[in-house]
């Protein structure tokens, strides 16, 4: 049964931490996505990759939040430092080319105080 | 603009009844059309994909309707059950040329339904 597997899956940490989020895609998926859900603004895009490259990260905050794919079973997104407004359900997802169905994990629950 | 509104924002139904839920978009250009299920503490999962040229899309006891012309699509869920409790989002995927390699997703901020026994 293939699915996006992430961990943690609950952070609580305290202002100025740092917080790393991993992400494993589904084996043979090349695209892979980073996504943050607020109760105020539902999902958003923070940053993606094809083939390991990141292709867009528009929608993170640069001086903070860094996304990487060390390899293809493995993305990372860190913040540093963490902040309180950065509370969130961060979702990872792939999919296999440009426009396919996407697949989500589980999410990882982060508590910055 | 880009954007994709959904209503009702919240919906409350009794087990075993229907009910459609509503989803506008103003993208350019267009791709294909997705709904999404939304347990929560959970990640969403695909329901539907439709592309400008399908009009109805079944998956189990979820129907998904487009109308490319009014930029409109709904999700009718039938006989509904507990376990359809969930938040459902409609996403419309733009190929932008996005980024030059995929195509750019607008979410909806989604419709939360609670089914009562």
């Amino acid at each position: 049964d293939a699915r996006v597997t992430q961990t943690p899956r609950h952070k609580v940490t305290e202002m100025g931490q740092e917080v790393t989020m991993r992400c494993q895609p589904i084996l043979g998926h090349n695209t892979v996505f980073w996504y943050r859900q607020t109760m105020m603004q539902g999902l958003e895009l923070l940053a993606y990759f094809r083939n390991r490259a990141p292709l867009d990260d528009s929608g993170m905050p640069k001086d903070r939040f860094s996304a990487e794919m060390p390899d293809a079973t493995l993305a990372t997104l860190k913040i540093q430092p963490s902040e309180p407004r950065d509370s969130a359900v961060y979702f990872c997802a792939s999919q296999r080319g440009a426009d396919n169905e996407q697949f989500f994990g589980p999410g990882t629950r982060l508590t910055v105080l | 603009k880009n954007q994709v509104e959904q209503s009702p924002q919240s919906l409350i139904i009794l087990e075993g009844k229907n009910c459609t839920l509503q989803c506008n978009y103003t993208v350019s250009p267009f791709s294909n059309l997705r709904w999404y299920k939304q347990d929560t503490g959970r990640g969403p999962v695909s329901l539907t994909i439709m592309t400008f040229s399908e009009n109805t899309k079944s998956n189990g006891r979820y129907t998904a309707t487009l109308d490319a012309d009014t930029k409109q699509s709904s999700l009718h869920i039938t006989a509904s059950q507990l376990s359809d409790s969930a938040s459902y989002i409609c996403v419309v995927s733009s190929n932008l040329n996005y980024g030059g390699a995929t195509n750019k997703l607008i979410f909806g901020t989604g419709t939360l339904l609670a089914v009562q026994p």
